[in-house]
């Protein structure tokens, strides 16, 4: 069935620095990659999000990366600042249209 | 739009109490999905409806629940009857589907925590 694997379940980084979370994935089917922030006590909310034609995608300080013959796909912050303390999911769409998560990482921000 | 509206946003019940969690998802969007969130087993997808119809229904844990969506703006998740493991957030979500840009991107609601005793 569909799976998404994510590492690492948790994260503890400088303020400054940068933090990279990774996603492998078993369907070659799968043609959306989002990746979503859950603050504590909140919904999630989507960041950014990656289609299969696109290997690289940015967003200010976040950046999203796709390799589909791997099958993984990874988030890159930069300049880490305490507010982005929070757990992040990767996801994917599966054919069936069901938005499947990965397990999640906790970042730890140190200021 | 006032987002995805859940109710309760906490309930607090005893073992073998019937619970109906309530979901109206933002208008216009054609698809609605029931996760699950606990710290063991993260975000489970429970089940998701197209079009007020149920797609996939195989997160579903066992016949103790069961979901409904009688129409386009509301859904409901039913545990009846509850045990202590259901204990957890059950988030509701919807999306517009389709292919253009933003169409898969899942708005949740603010969920509701469960608590069976």
């Amino acid at each position: 069935g569909e799976n998404v694997e994510q590492h690492p379940s948790t994260l503890s980084v400088q303020e400054g620095d940068s933090a990279v979370i990774k996603c492998t994935y078993s369907d070659s089917a799968s043609n959306y990659f989002p990746w979503y922030k859950q603050e504590l006590g909140k919904r999630p909310q989507l960041i950014i999000d990656i289609r299969s034609n696109v290997g690289e995608k940015k967003d200010q300080r976040i950046a999203v990366t796709l390799n589909k013959t791997a099958k993984h796909f990874s988030l890159h912050i930069t300049e880490t600042q305490p507010e982005d303390s929070a757990v992040y999911f990767c996801a994917l769409l599966t054919g069936g249209f069901k938005t499947i998560f990965g397990a999640g990482t906790r970042l730890f921000v140190k200021a | 739009d006032a987002g995805v509206i859940q109710s309760p946003r906490h309930e607090v019940t005893e073992m073998g109490q019937e619970v109906t969690l309530r979901c109206k998802p933002i208008s216009g969007h054609d698809y609605l999905f029931w996760y699950r969130q606990t710290m063991m087993r993260g975000l489970e997808l429970l089940i998701y409806f197209n079009n007020n119809v149920p797609i996939d229904d195989s997160g579903m844990p066992e016949d103790r629940f069961s979901a409904k969506m009688p129409n386009a703006s509301f859904s409901t998740l039913k545990i009846q009857p509850s045990e202590p493991r259901d204990s957890a957030v059950y988030f509701c979500a919807s999306t517009a589907g389709g292919l253009i840009s933003g169409a898969n991107v899942l708005t949740f609601g603010a969920g509701s925590r469960l608590t069976v005793l």
